[in-house]
């Protein structure tokens, strides 16, 4: 069968950094996206990541890893407004999105 | 680029009615993409269409459910015989290509509560 798994929820503090794992296994792989979800909000692109390696946005950076099946996305100088839910999805052999549950991130000041 | 658009955004119906819901994707995007969301979950795949074509529809779908992109620019979505269960978040998206990088754009969703 075809699994996302990441943590359900993590806490972080205003100004540090966080990182949200991201494994899985599915047949084919044709890239790995990140999606942030703000409470009652529509998903949005974060980043997306076919190659090995780190791709860096601002204060958001994605890492994959193909062999392990693992991903990760670092958020760093959190802010409030990161409070959210971070969804990594991936695009299977038939480019259809196989979507984790989401991790909940809570940022305290 | 007005984004994507739905609407109702939320509807409340009785155990049984048929409902209907309209997403309205960006223009230039050809494949368009509906899915359903609870509390705490990911989007769960529903349906995709390519211009007016429907590509591909889950098997976990029940033929209560039933899509149409007629001109292969606006969607809708029908669930007949609502019930209980079918209360999520819908939520539609669009893409350019999704052979390529292409990310989805997601409308704000249609939250439906059936009762």
């Amino acid at each position: 069968g075809q699994n996302i798994d990441q943590p359900t929820e993590m806490t972080a503090t205003e100004g540090a950094i966080v990182q949200i794992n991201c494994t899985y296994q599915t047949s084919g792989f044709n890239g790995l996206f990140w999606y942030q979800q703000h409470a009652g909000e529509a998903p949005t692109f974060l980043s997306y990541n076919v190659l090995d390696g780190l791709e860096e946005k601002g204060r958001f950076s994605s890492f994959l890893s193909r062999s392990k099946g693992y991903s990760y996305l670092l958020l760093k100088e959190l802010q409030m407004k990161d409070s959210a839910s971070y969804l990594c999805a991936v695009a299977d052999s038939n480019y259809q999105l196989i979507w984790g549950a989401g991790t909940k991130l809570i940022i305290k000041p | 680029d007005t984004g994507v658009s739905q609407n109702p955004r939320h509807k409340i119906t009785k155990r049984g009615q048929n409902v209907t819901f309209r997403c309205d994707p960006i223009s230039e995007h050809n494949r368009l993409y509906w899915y359903r969301q609870t509390l705490g979950q990911g989007p769960e795949f529903l349906t995709y269409f390519q211009n007016e074509a429907q590509l591909e529809k889950s098997r976990l779908l029940s033929d209560r459910f039933s899509a149409e992109r007629p001109k292969g620019s606006f969607s809708t979505l029908e669930i007949q015989r609502t019930e209980q269960g079918d209360s999520a978040m819908y939520l539609c998206a669009s893409s350019f290509d999704s052979s390529y990088n292409s990310p989805l754009h997601f409308g704000n969703g249609t939250r439906l509560t059936v009762t």
